[in-house]
């Protein structure tokens, strides 16, 4: 069964400084792995992708970095922002697209 | 440029009631989707439409969760004989194709089962 694992549940990083999120996964037979953002009362919002043949993607201040030989999966935000505190889930996806969550990490930026 | 709506926003329901959960994807999107959160969980996989088709009901937990999608577009998730465990964040998502576009989620409904 594929599982989707986020072993920090909180970090805490002053603003300005980097974020590195975490993810670990145990099945490899996926094309997507993704991020989402999400702020209390309100749904996930997609926030960046790497497809499995790639092993970097760039979007502003937010680099996706995915290593198949470990399965493991990592989100960097440079520098971070006070507006970026939220839960942030990883996720894959394969098929028609159903997608997979991880329980996520709550990051708090210290201004 | 309306997100995916979803209501209620809120709903309290005594054990053993029905209660029916409404979605209105983004105009267009082909793909719908139910996902179940529970507190500090991350999104469960329920139920996934193509228009109105249904084509993966997997995670739906027991026969007393029904989804339906009857036009393709409004979708409605019924739970029926309302249980504790069934309290959660009821999340419903749409997509444009089939083709790894992101998922956009609506804000969910919070149901509590008293």
């Amino acid at each position: 069964d594929q599982q989707v694992k986020q072993n920090s549940p909180s970090l805490s990083v002053q603003e300005g400084r980097i974020s590195i999120l975490n993810c670990d996964y145990t099945n490899s037979m996926f094309d997507y792995f993704l991020w989402y953002k999400k702020y209390p009362a309100e749904g996930p919002t997609f926030l960046i992708s790497i497809s499995s043949i790639k092993d970097k993607n760039e979007d502003g201040r937010f680099t996706v970095f995915l290593n198949k030989s470990a399965k493991h999966l990592s989100l960097h935000i440079v520098p971070s922002q006070p507006g970026d505190s939220a839960v942030y889930f990883c996720a894959n996806s394969g098929g028609y697209q159903k997608v997979t969550f991880g329980t996520g990490t709550k990051l708090q930026v210290i201004p | 440029g309306a997100g995916v709506s979803q209501s209620p926003r809120y709903k309290v329901a005594k054990r053993g009631q029905d209660v029916a959960l409404r979605c209105d994807p983004i105009s267009g999107h082909v793909s719908l989707f139910w996902y179940q959160q529970a507190l500090g969980q991350g999104p469960e996989f329920l139920t996934y439409f193509q228009n109105e088709a249904q084509l993966d009901k997997s995670g739906l937990p027991s026969d007393r969760f029904f989804a339906e999608r009857p036009e393709g577009s409004v979708s409605t998730l019924k739970i029926q004989r309302t249980q504790q465990e069934d309290s959660a964040v009821y999340l419903c998502a749409s997509s444009l194709d089939r083709f790894n576009s992101p998922l956009h989620f609506g804000n969910g409904t919070r149901l509590t089962v008293t």
